[in-house]
């Protein structure tokens, strides 16, 4: 059974940093293209970064490029997104969700349960 | 970026009723939508891949449609379970979006 466990989400102030993590286990991790999918209270679903299964090519949305950077340890099964000059639109709850192939995501087949992430003074 | 608009943004049904979900793209997607279902707490579920293909252990009530700028979410014969939010997404170009989300509740 595929199970994703982010952790990490916590209170920042504005223009701080912070880093999540995504623990993944019951499959071949190094094998599947990983993303982040935020969700603002009350909001719908935005995505907000991406990763190839071999770690390379990371891509984002405007709203996060050059302030949020998506990384991958496969020999530690884990996923990454390091978060900076955090504003408070930033203020979600984080999910790691897995794609469905190693060289892009696509869609999701799984996901984790999420972090929340709260930006504010 | 390609926008994704859903309607109707709130959906009151009883259970064994028909319902119907529609999105659409700004601009032509091919086949390349899916549909996830989200109950409140919990992370989204992935129902429907390619416009029409029902993900592996998803009830065949559920079924999608559609292609270029138009796609529906079809529930046959609602169930408790299936009051959730809904929601469709794109992955024609790399910028991946969502739609505002759909939420389906009890008449």
């Amino acid at each position: 059974e595929v199970q994703l466990l982010e952790s990490g989400g916590t209170l920042v102030q504005p223009g701080g940093s912070l880093r999540l993590s995504c623990s993944a286990s019951g499959f071949s991790f190094s094998s599947y293209a990983m993303s982040w999918v935020r969700q603002a209270p009350g909001k719908g679903l935005e995505w907000v970064a991406a990763l190839r299964s071999s770690g390379d090519r990371p891509y984002y949305p405007e709203s996060v490029k050059g302030r949020f950077t998506i990384s991958r340890d496969n020999s530690k099964n884990t996923l990454y997104l390091q978060m900076n000059s955090l504003r408070a639109e930033d203020t979600a709850v984080y999910f790691c969700a897995k794609g469905r192939y190693d060289n892009s995501n696509k869609y999701f087949d799984s996901w984790g349960q999420g972090t929340l992430v709260t930006v504010s003074s | 970026d390609i926008q994704m608009t859903q309607s109707p943004s709130t959906l009151s049904a009883s259970v064994g009723d028909r319902v119907t979900i529609t999105c659409r793209a700004s601009q032509p997607i091919s086949i390349w939508l899916a549909w996830y279902q989200q109950k409140p707490g919990k992370a989204p579920k992935l129902l429907i891949y390619e416009s029409s293909h029902l993900e592996s252990g998803v009830p065949s009530r559920f079924s999608g449609s559609g292609s270029g700028t138009e796609f529906t979410l079809t529930i046959s014969g609602l169930q408790p379970d299936d009051f959730a939010t809904y929601s469709c997404q794109q992955y024609h170009s790399y910028v991946y979006t969502f739609g505002q989300g759909t939420k389906l509740e009890i008449k």
